[in-house]
């Protein structure tokens, strides 16, 4: 079946630094979305991004999704403290959407 | 109203009790879904239910048995568990199920199961 891999699985980093999680698909996607849940939370979207190569920027988030369709990657420019949380990517592929194994990213202030 | 709203929040049963969860939508979602997660772990597809018609079980037991009585409720029973069910289960729903537009979840139902 398919399986989206996300690197790394934690990340610490200092208040201010960048932050930078991959997401890697065996299959390719019809699309893929990204998800932030917050400890003790409940998965919140963020964005989706259909088309290959596509760029797509929230302030300080930019998500990117690979040529191949297969691949995705969420950068984090000068982190804040509500930025603590796991973030997934969900690939679409055979109707349904597969959860990435997520990156637990903690900030240290 | 942008809300899943899961009802109990917190759920102990034990393994011959017999319990509901309930989730309530009221955004014209014509897709809902519940999944399973367990701690440090990604939310794991149980059911996708499409215009009221269950679309996709994902070889889940049968102690599971979900149910959507119509377009705004869906409710997932519960019966003869085992402690390894004991996960956080998840609500979400979708405007439909071509899986093209973002999923809202619920706050969950913590479940534990002794």
């Amino acid at each position: 079946g398919q399986q989206v891999m996300q690197i790394p699985q934690y990340q610490h980093v200092q208040e201010g630094e960048d932050f930078t999680t991959y997401c890697n698909s065996s299959t390719t996607l019809s699309n893929i979305q990204w998800y932030k849940q917050r400890p003790g939370g409940h998965p919140v979207f963020l964005i989706q991004l259909v088309k290959s190569g596509e760029v797509k920027k929230q302030k300080r988030l930019t998500f990117q999704f690979g040529e191949a369709k297969k691949n995705s990657s969420l950068h984090i420019t000068a982190t804040q403290t509500t930025d603590v949380g796991t973030y997934f990517c969900a690939g679409e592929g055979n109707e349904k959407l597969t959860f990435g194994t997520g990156t637990r990213l903690t900030i240290i202030p | 109203d942008t809300e899943v709203t899961q009802t109990p929040k917190h759920l102990v049963m034990g393994m011959t009790n017999k319990k509901s969860l309930k989730c309530e939508q009221h955004m014209g979602h014509r897709a809902m879904y519940w999944y399973k997660q367990k701690a440090k772990k990604p939310p794991e597809l149980m059911f996708v239910y499409s215009y009221e018609k269950l679309s996709i079980n994902e070889s889940v037991p049968s102690r599971f048995s979900p149910e959507c009585p119509n377009s705004s409720l869906l409710n997932l029973h519960l019966h003869a568990l085992q402690p390894e069910d004991s996960a956080l289960y998840l609500c979400a729903s979708s405007q439909d199920d071509r899986m093209n537009t973002e999923a809202f979840f619920g706050q969950g139902t913590r479940l534990t199961v002794v």
